[in-house]
């Protein structure tokens, strides 16, 4: 099972930031944060990874709380393209077996309206 | 583009009919993946190889076989397949390498292909 909790939808609209949540209260001190977007009827697209400290890429920041139960990942400037299904993941760097494998949950799916 | 190219894209067979699905990646990585993804269900990692050896087979009926025979390409060979194997499903690869001084492997961000759409008929 998924272990992080996402709500089941959110709006936004275009030109604004999208914050989107993630739970994950039971993260070990070694599993990292990862961040996933679906557009429809294409594959995922990877969008960011932390473990402790806030990240920025050129798609997304990243902000962790401080005791790690928790993120929010943030589209600065959503566009109507940015419509998708968006995962939270938890997972280790495998160092062995497979711990580093991605489970996907149901995710968020976020609908950005002009 | 990612870099994950999945051939054919979309694919309708019989129950009796027997398939493969292609999957080649461009990205110098040694580690692949096989998801499945129904209506409505998250998606499932299905097989996982690692240097071209399987290292998860994540409980999969034998009607799907999957075959790496190098690091670039990934094979998912289908026989006997049910109506409810119908599904979309995903190849995806990442870059898998040992940590300097110890023995486990580390996986890195996976790259997906746009899948295979597969109805049973």
């Amino acid at each position: 099972d998924a272990k992080t909790t996402q709500p089941p939808s959110m709006d936004c609209a275009e030109g604004r930031a999208a914050n989107l949540p993630c739970n994950h209260s039971t993260i070990s001190g070694n599993e990292y944060v990862y961040w996933y977007r679906q557009i429809h009827s294409q594959g995922p697209q990877y969008i960011i990874h932390g473990l402790k400290n806030n990240e920025t890429n050129e798609m997304a920041s990243l902000i962790i709380t401080e005791d790690r139960k928790s993120s929010t990942l943030i589209l600065p400037h959503a566009t109507l393209r940015d419509t998708a299904v968006y995962y939270c993941i938890v997972s280790r760097m495998n160092y062995g077996g497979s711990q580093g494998n991605l489970i996907f949950g149901k995710g968020t799916k976020l609908s950005v309206k002009p | 583009e990612t870099g994950v190219t999945q051939t054919p894209r979309h694919l309708v067979m019989g129950m009796t009919n027997k398939k493969s699905l292609k999957c080649e990646q461009h990205l110098g990585h040694n580690a692949m993946y096989w998801y499945k993804q129904s209506a409505k269900k998250p998606l499932e990692l299905m097989f996982v190889y690692n240097f071209k050896e399987q290292t998860e087979n994540n409980s999969v009926p034998s009607r799907f076989s999957p075959e790496c025979p190098n690091s670039s390409h990934l094979f998912l060979h289908l026989h006997t397949l049910q109506p409810e194997d119908s599904a979309l499903y995903l190849c995806a690869s990442s870059q898998s390498g040992r940590l300097p001084g110890t023995s486990g492997n580390f996986h890195n961000e996976q790259f997906f292909g746009p899948g295979t759409r597969l109805t049973v008929l």
